[in-house]
């Protein structure tokens, strides 16, 4: 199962938005709405940002937020700030009944 | 609040296995699945397989398949992780994560346990 491509790196200045895509394929992204985002800063443990394509758990601010076409989907980070420099990886469910992670993203704020 | 407590550190030699264990707490619901979720170092995520505790059905990511075994202990609500044949690209961070039951996202993650295979 091919992870699904996100570009290696996007870089933007604080307070822009910036969008991460995360393209799949017809087994996975395209078939589900099961994408989930999520954050890893350096030696902690990833956290859940956007489940089910879309969703938001409690406590993750608005300035996140997740949307699907075809069999891509996107993360985009709105007001961008400092402690949004990280890694960002999206994962999917697939047609074989397992999960795949996105290549990854390092995010930089300028 | 899920809280997923992973065993400590393991050096092996090439060859050897490794058995890493995750012990689950705090869960108010039934039903979920734990899955295993490694990483190299300086690399992306990599889903290993999951074992659901409703029925103990496992399922592994093709690349770990013959290598891999996860087992899980309703009693004492701990899931193990075995890997053999071991090989240098194998050295990493192992995290035990927590899925509600259908829910299709991991919701809680365990602190890791790095895993270093050398000779």
């Amino acid at each position: 199962q091919p992870a699904p491509a996100q570009p290696a790196s996007v870089s933007g200045s604080p307070g822009q938005s910036i969008t991460i895509s995360c393209s799949g394929s017809s087994s996975d992204v395209g078939t589900y709405d099961f994408v989930s985002w999520y954050q890893q800063h350096p030696g902690k443990a990833p956290k859940l940002l956007i489940y089910a394509v879309s969703n938001r758990p409690s406590g993750i601010s608005d300035r996140f937020s997740g949307s699907k076409s075809g069999n891509t989907a996107s993360l985009t980070i709105s007001g961008l700030q400092s402690e949004d420099e990280s890694y960002f990886y999206c994962t999917s469910y697939t047609t074989s009944r397992t999960y795949v992670f996105g290549t990854g993203t390092k995010v930089t704020v300028l | 609040q899920v809280q997923l407590v992973q065993s400590g550190a393991e050096v092996k030699k090439p060859g050897a296995s490794v058995k890493v264990s995750c012990k689950a707490s705090g869960h108010t619901y039934t039903n979920y699945n734990i899955h295993w979720v490694r990483q190299a170092p300086g690399q992306g995520l990599e889903w290993m397989g999951i074992i659901r505790r409703s029925d103990g059905l496992t399922i592994y990511a093709q690349s770990f398949q013959g290598r891999v075994t996860v087992t899980g202990d309703t009693a004492t609500t701990t899931v193990h992780m075995e890997l053999s044949g071991l090989r240098s690209e194998d050295t990493a961070i192992y995290y035990c994560v927590n899925e509600r039951d259908h829910s299709f996202y991991f919701d809680e993650w365990g602190q890791g346990t790095p895993v270093t295979v050398s000779s």
